[in-house]
């Protein structure tokens, strides 16, 4: 069964301290791996998009990579305001479309 | 990136009512639309996937007839919860796919359900 797991749960940083989110994935045809950011109360707000592994993305603090068998979300320096949820998701093989979400992984970044 | 409107943002109705959920892409055409549940502190779950002009294919367990969805336009889908029961309560988010079929999905602002 396609499934993916985001670790750790929860993670609690100081400001300017670098880390790292796990994404690991056991999917048949994987058709993308999407990254999102979630603030309380809020839609997921698109990241990034990795379709093959070895890709890298980056966006401001945060650098998105790929393996065969799990994603990072590298947040380097990071500010208060990268507090909120970070979610994985992969669009499977097959003929459906749909976006299927890990657990997601609650960062908060302290001053 | 895409927009996505989604209304109403809240809403606390009473047991055995029904609430009608919008979502409509503002700037491009939506042919696919994606509904999703969320619990507190728990991941999105697909509740059912919508395709302008048809019948909407829902995942196992979600009840269809409890769910109604309508994918009437490009731009629009509805998600009414009929006969609503405190244990609807949540928080609904609808995603929506642009023709250019890229993967990424865009997502509206989400509606808080609670039913007393």
């Amino acid at each position: 069964e396609d499934q993916v797991t985001q670790s750790p749960e929860a993670l609690r940083l100081q400001e300017g301290e670098s880390s790292s989110l796990n994404c690991s994935y056991t999917v048949s045809g994987l058709r993308g791996l999407f990254w999102y950011r979630q603030d309380p109360g809020k839609g997921p707000e698109f990241l990034f998009t990795l379709y093959s592994a070895g890709e890298e993305k980056e966006k401001e603090r945060l650098k998105a990579t790929l393996t065969k068998k799990e994603s990072f979300l590298h947040i380097t320096a990071p500010k208060p305001e990268d507090s909120a949820t970070y979610l994985c998701a992969f669009r499977g093989g097959g003929a459906t479309n749909k976006l299927i979400f890990g657990t997601g992984t609650l960062l908060a970044v302290q001053p | 990136g895409a927009v996505v409107s989604q209304h109403p943002s809240w809403v606390i109705c009473k047991s055995g009512t029904s609430v009608k959920i919008e979502c409509r892409s503002l700037d491009f055409q939506a042919t696919t639309m994606f509904w999703y549940r969320q619990f507190p502190k728990q991941s999105l779950m697909l509740m059912a996937t919508s395709n302008e002009g048809s019948k909407a294919t829902y995942e196992q367990g979600v009840e269809k007839d409890k769910f109604l969805i309508n994918h009437a336009s490009l731009t629009l889908s509805t998600l009414t919860v009929t006969s609503a029961h405190p244990e609807d309560s949540s928080f609904y988010i609808c995603s929506a796919r642009g023709t250019a079929n890229t993967g990424e999905l865009f997502f509206g602002e989400g509606s808080r359900l609670t039913v007393l």
